[in-house]
């Protein structure tokens, strides 16, 4: 299957800075990246679509002045995580899909978010 | 919006034995399905899918059916074994564009 991977797969970061993840396509051409955030026991919450050379969609309740997304290549995204708070520190795990009319999304490993 | 609900929340069963997760969906549009199995601190890992103009999927031990009257699907693991113990998550999707809407997950324990 399709390859996605994401750096860093840990970070630590003191509240009031930023952190900036990953999302990259290893094998193929990605038209289409999803941003997933995701609690212990729960289930993944999307965040954001972005489609390579536009701006990014945000799901409802997701600050986007807080959460930057760009998609500047067919093969890389990355989450900028603004003025990170502790409430922030979660799993982050980006998708990837490869052209319109294709269905399937493949997940990346996910990096762990831990803001003191 | 789509809406995805999965049964059991946990399940644990014998080394050996079968195990069967359970969804349903309410968009009667909807016509991809995929299931997806994360192990702890990893991302979700896609092991198999159905599209609607199929009633059934199988690759080796597992396998996926799909009720479009109904509008419920369900994975089926076969002769169960350690490593398959993980979360399972199952998924919809309404057209190749949109947004996979998925299920709470399911816990499944597979003790020797």
């Amino acid at each position: 299957g399709a390859v996605v991977s994401q750096h860093p797969s840990r970070v630590i970061c003191k509240s009031g800075t930023s952190v900036k993840i990953e999302c990259r396509s290893l094998d193929f051409q990605a038209t289409t990246m999803f941003w997933y955030r995701q609690f212990p026991k729960q289930s993944l919450m999307l965040m954001a679509t972005s489609n390579e050379g536009s701006k990014a969609t945000y799901e409802q309740g997701v600050e986007k002045d807080k959460f930057l997304i760009n998609h500047a290549s067919l093969t890389l995204s990355t989450l900028t995580v603004t003025s990170a708070h502790p409430e922030d520190s979660s799993f982050y795990i980006c998708s990837a899909r490869a052209q319109t009319g294709v269905y399937e999304q493949y997940f990346g490993p996910g990096t762990r978010l831990t803001v003191t | 919006g789509e809406n995805v609900e999965q049964h059991p929340s946990t399940l644990s069963v014998q080394e050996g034995d079968s195990a069967v997760i359970k969804c349903t969906y309410s968009d009667s549009a909807s016509n991809y399905f995929p299931w997806y199995k994360q192990e702890l601190g990893k991302g979700p890992q896609l092991i198999i899918d159905i599209r609607s103009n199929v009633g059934e999927k199988k690759d080796q031990r597992i396998a996926v059916t799909l009720n479009k009257t109904a509008k419920h699907f369900s994975l089926h693991i076969t002769e169960t074994q350690p490593e398959d113990s993980a979360v399972y998550f199952c998924a919809s999707l309404t057209d190749s564009w949109g947004k996979l809407q998925f299920g709470a997950g399911t816990q499944v324990v597979v003790t020797p």
